[in-house]
């Protein structure tokens, strides 16, 4: 099974770009890369997917090295209210449509 | 769309009752998915959904708990007898294609507490 190995947390300031890598070296030829934010209490939000190079929107960039086996998630100019869990996520290594959750990284953003 | 729909919010029984989580996924999903989420293992998939039919059970922990998806836009999961250590955050989600391309929505929760 596919597995990810994210940081367990991180700090921050207001405004400052912050960066957080997962680690999934068993990803699966047709496995994408999707990212989750989950504030206490709520279920977790998607935030951005992708599957090679780079992947942009209004909330993050993902940047995936050619050989897959990492990726990064970009939050830029991050606020107070970006303190969340981000979790990291990929497709079942077997092939199949269950995706497993990494443990996620805490993010705590201090004025 | 309203999203995803969980009841109770929360849920306080004794150890030993039955307990039903209920689930109405978005309209037009044809996943859903059952996780659990605990301090000491994080979010554990439990089992998911592809047209009402259960298609991997593989992370449900005992016999004790059980899920259905009568229809579309119901689902249930259900434990029997419920134990202290089955406290945890049950959430639910669901999804238009697939787990692996698709982005799942989550519901807000069921937090069960089990004394």
């Amino acid at each position: 099974l596919a597995k990810t190995t994210q940081p367990i947390s991180m700090d921050s300031y207001e405004g400052q770009e912050v960066n957080i890598t997962c680690s999934h070296n068993n990803i699966a030829t047709n496995d994408y890369i999707t990212w989750y934010q989950q504030f206490p209490s709520q279920g977790p939000r998607f935030i951005i997917q992708g599957y090679k190079t780079k992947v942009t929107n209004e909330v993050a960039s993902l940047f995936i090295p050619a050989d897959r086996k990492s990726s990064t998630l970009s939050l830029p100019r991050v606020s107070l209210s970006d303190t969340a869990v981000y979790y990291c996520l990929v497709g079942d290594g077997t092939g199949g449509f269950k995706t497993i959750f990494g443990a996620g990284t805490r993010l705590f953003v201090k004025a | 769309d309203a999203g995803v729909i969980q009841s109770p919010r929360h849920e306080v029984t004794e150890m030993g009752q039955e307990v039903t989580l209920r689930c109405k996924p978005i309209s037009g999903h044809d996943y859903l998915f059952w996780y659990r989420q605990t301090m000491m293992r994080g979010l554990e998939l439990l089992i998911y959904f592809n047209n009402n039919v259960p298609i991997d059970d593989s992370g449900m922990p005992e016999d004790r708990f059980s899920a259905k998806m009568p229809n579309a836009s119901f689902s249930t999961l259900k434990i029997q007898p419920s134990e202290p250590r089955d406290s945890a955050v049950y959430f639910c989600a669901s999804s238009l294609v697939g787990a692996r391309t698709d982005t799942q929505y989550f519901g807000p929760g069921t937090r069960l507490t089990v004394l």
